[in-house]
């Protein structure tokens, strides 16, 4: 079936730096990705609507300029973090819609921002 | 605005019983599809089973069935004989219709199997 790789799966960094975060559509061509955030023990949040070529489409009330994302390609989607705080800490989960017409998830982003 | 409720935070069930995910959605669409997820401790989301609004079956895939109430907007999770491996939180997500392919998704509910 259709995988989606997300890298990497855990990642601590210090407050102030910048993280990004990978995507990739193994065997399908992802026009679209969607990134979420999840908080412990909550649902998943949509943040933005990724595609190839564009920009970005944002939730209300999620700061593009803090969370870049960036689509180049049909296949790869990255969510850059910056100038991150401890608030940022988070579950950070990727999906792309693949060629069945199905939600296919990445596997997370543990962030932790110290 | 279309919105997903499930009104369970957590569940418990004995190994081998069924259990009914309780789901309900809000919106004005005409088409729509509702989808349910499983997500164990590691974080992944493992789909679990589709039901689209026009569909008149109610859908099912193996231990899992979707009592699908339209009129109600309701969409509950039935997990048939019960596996300690189901251990895990379960979300509800709504797609919306024509012009978007976002997925929304309920709070979940934790669901807990017990021997």
């Amino acid at each position: 079936g259709a995988v989606v790789s997300q890298h990497p799966s855990r990642v601590i960094c210090k407050s102030g730096t910048s993280v990004k975060i990978e995507c990739r559509s193994l065997d399908f061509q992802a026009t679209t990705m969607f990134w979420y955030r999840q908080f412990p023990k909550q649902s998943l949040m949509l943040m933005a609507t990724s595609n190839e070529g564009s920009k970005a489409t944002y939730e209300q009330g999620v700061e593009k300029d803090k969370f870049l994302i960036n689509h180049a390609s049909l296949t790869l989607s990255t969510l850059t973090v910056t100038s991150a705080h401890p608030e940022d800490s988070s579950f950070y989960i990727c999906s792309a819609i693949d060629q069945a017409d199905s939600y296919t998830f990445g596997s997370g982003t543990r962030l932790t921002v110290v | 605005a279309q919105k997903i409720t499930q009104t369970q935070p957590g569940m418990f069930v004995q190994e081998k019983e069924a259990v009914t995910l309780d789901c309900t959605y809000d919106t004005s669409d005409q088409s729509y599809g509702l989808f349910w997820y499983k997500q164990p401790s590691s974080g992944e989301m493992i789909f679990l089973i589709y039901q689209g609004s026009y569909d008149e079956q109610n859908a099912t895939e193996g231990r899992y069935s979707l009592n699908f109430q339209k009129a109600r907007k309701s969409a509950n999770l039935v997990i048939s004989a019960s596996q300690l491996g189901d251990s895990a939180m379960y979300f509800c997500a709504m797609r919306k219709g024509y012009n978007t392919d976002k997925l929304i998704f309920g709070t979940g509910t934790r669901l807990q199997v017990f021997p």
